[in-house]
């Protein structure tokens, strides 16, 4: 069963906390994204890697981080320099040479 | 990024009825994508546009690419309670999206 997997579906942080958010896809697919959603709104980009061990800053990178040692993989960290990380991150994957991404499940993150 | 508007923000509809959205760029675009979000769920593509002036259907959604690529049209004929969710449009710029903000769309039974 092919696709795009985010893990976990609910996380909460702490303050000061660092926290993970998991990113797998086995479609085979070399480009790999992370956007933020934010209620009413529409989706920014935060990092993007369009092939393994290389990866760039998208629109609002900072208070994030990202790695992608695997191309099944595109972690996303989001760190306690994140001061607002309340929101709907959302995982997307996209085949080379063609513009349509494919979208995981999401995974929201919540502030105690 | 390039930016593109999307009217109206929120599209209340009688079950039955039609209705538009529309996605709007000062700049020419190459091409122009468009999603769909259902309640709770993530985007899921629908279409791209890449001519100018093209028009594709997909059953009672008709998608529409400006002449002059600068804006693009969603238009739901009998809208059904499926209906439900938000429409994002977005443009691609070297392999990247840009969305726009979506309209949210409701369907009164």
């Amino acid at each position: 069963d092919g696709g795009i997997t985010q893990s976990p579906k609910y996380l909460f942080r702490k303050e000061g906390q660092n926290v993970t958010l998991s990113c797998e896809q086995n479609l085979n697919h070399d480009a790999m994204y992370w956007y933020r959603q934010d209620p009413g709104q529409g989706l920014r980009l935060i990092y993007y890697s369009q092939i393994v061990n290389d990866f760039q800053k998208g629109d609002i990178a900072e208070g994030y981080s990202v790695s992608r040692e695997k191309k099944e993989s595109f972690p996303l960290t989001v760190t306690s320099a994140q001061k607002n990380p309340t929101a709907f991150y959302l995982c997307a994957s996209r085949r080379r040479g063609l513009e349509t991404q494919y979208f995981g499940p999401g995974t929201r993150l919540l502030v105690l | 990024g390039q930016q593109v508007m999307q009217i109206p923000q929120y599209q209340h509809v009688q079950e039955g009825e039609d209705f538009t959205t529309y996605c709007n760029s000062s700049t020419t675009l190459s091409n122009i994508q468009w999603y769909k979000q259902r309640p709770g769920g993530h985007p899921v593509f629908l279409i791209q546009l890449v001519k100018s002036g093209e028009v594709k259907k997909q059953k009672r959604l008709t998608f529409q690419f400006g002449e002059a690529k600068k804006n693009s049209s969603l238009h739901i004929t009998a809208t059904q309670t499926t209906d439900v969710g938000t429409y994002f449009c977005a443009v691609t710029n070297d392999y990247k999206l840009s969305f726009g903000a979506g309209t949210t769309v409701t369907v009164r039974a």
